[in-house]
C-alpha cells in the first residue's frame, strides 16, 4: 500500500478483554514502531522492531502488553486483560533503517476500554 | 531520563508572524538525527523537517527552518509567516544512531495556536 495502515481505526472493548491491534507498514520498511498517545499528550514509546534483530521492548508498560512482527512485515500489538487506563490512540510508524529518514505514521487505532 | 524536552506546552502567534518552538535534547552519542512533526486536530502525524548531528547548515523546508545549536543541544523549530493552518501540536523527536537500536523518541509537544 501507499502508506502505513492500521486496523481497526476504532475499538471499544470491555474491561478485562484482550485486544489485538494491527499495523501494515510501508513495503520495504524494516523498522517499525508502536507508540501510545493519551488525549492531548505526547507519544509514549512502546516497542521498536529493527530488521531481524530482537525488538526493543523497553517501553511496554506492563506484561499485559506484547507485540510481534511476522515475516518482517505486519505487526500486531496485543493487550491482555485491558484496563480503563489503556484507553488511548495507538500509533504505528515505519521507516527505512537509515538513520536520517523520517518515520511514516498510520492513522492510529483509538482504543476505548469501558 | 528525559531525552527530549519541549518546555512550551502552548504557544500562540499572530497570523503572518514568525514563531519559534523550543526543543532541547540529551544524548551522549555523537551521531544522531532530530525531527519535527506536526499533528493537526485530525490526529495524523506529518513530518516537517530533519537535522543530522553532522550537518553544518541549519535545515530548511519552505516556511520551516531548524535552529540547530549543537553545543547547547537545542533544535528549535522556526515557522515563518504563520498561517491559520499551522495551528496544531508540534513534536520534536530524536533518533540516536550509534547505539544498537535507533528508535525514535518524542518530546511532550507544544500546542501552537495561530490567531487571525
Amino acid at each position: 500500500g501507499a502508506g502505513v495502515s492500521q486496523s481497526p481505526s476504532n475499538k471499544v472493548t470491555e474491561k478485562g478483554k484482550d485486544v489485538e491491534l494491527r499495523c501494515d507498514p510501508i513495503s520495504g520498511h524494516t523498522a517499525l514502531y508502536w507508540y501510545r498517545q493519551s488525549l492531548g499528550q505526547g507519544l509514549e514509546f512502546l516497542i521498536y522492531f529493527q530488521g531481524n534483530s530482537a525488538p526493543d521492548k523497553s517501553g511496554l508498560p506492563s506484561d499485559r502488553f506484547s507485540a510481534e512482527r511476522t515475516g518482517g512485515s505486519v505487526s500486531t500489538l496485543t493487550i491482555q486483560r485491558t484496563q480503563q487506563e489503556d484507553s488511548a490512540v495507538y500509533l504505528c510508524a515505519s521507516s527505512l533503517l537509515t538513520a536520517n529518514t523520517e518515520a511514516f505514521f498510520g492513522q492510529g487505532t483509538r482504543l476505548t476500554v469501558v | 531520563a528525559q531525552k527530549i524536552t519541549q518546555t512550551q506546552p502552548g504557544m500562540f502567534v499572530q497570523e503572518k508572524e514568525a514563531v519559534t518552538l523550543d526543543c532541547t535534547y540529551d544524548t551522549s552519542d555523537q551521531s544522531y538525527g532530530l525531527f519535527w512533526y506536526k499533528q493537526p486536530s485530525s490526529g495524523e502525524m506529518i513530518f516537517l523537517i530533519y537535522q543530522g548531528s553532522y550537518d553544518e547548515q541549519n535545515a530548511t523546508e519552505g516556511r520551516y527552518s531548524l535552529n540547530f545549536q549543537k553545543a547547547r543541544k537545542s533544535a528549535n523549530l522556526v515557522i515563518s509567516a504563520s498561517q491559520l493552518g499551522d495551528s496544531a501540536m508540534y513534536f520534536c523527536a530524536m533518533r540516536e544512531i550509534s547505539g544498537g537500536y535507533n528508535k525514535l523518541i518524542f518530546g511532550a509537544g507544544t500546542r501552537l495556536a495561530v490567531h487571525p
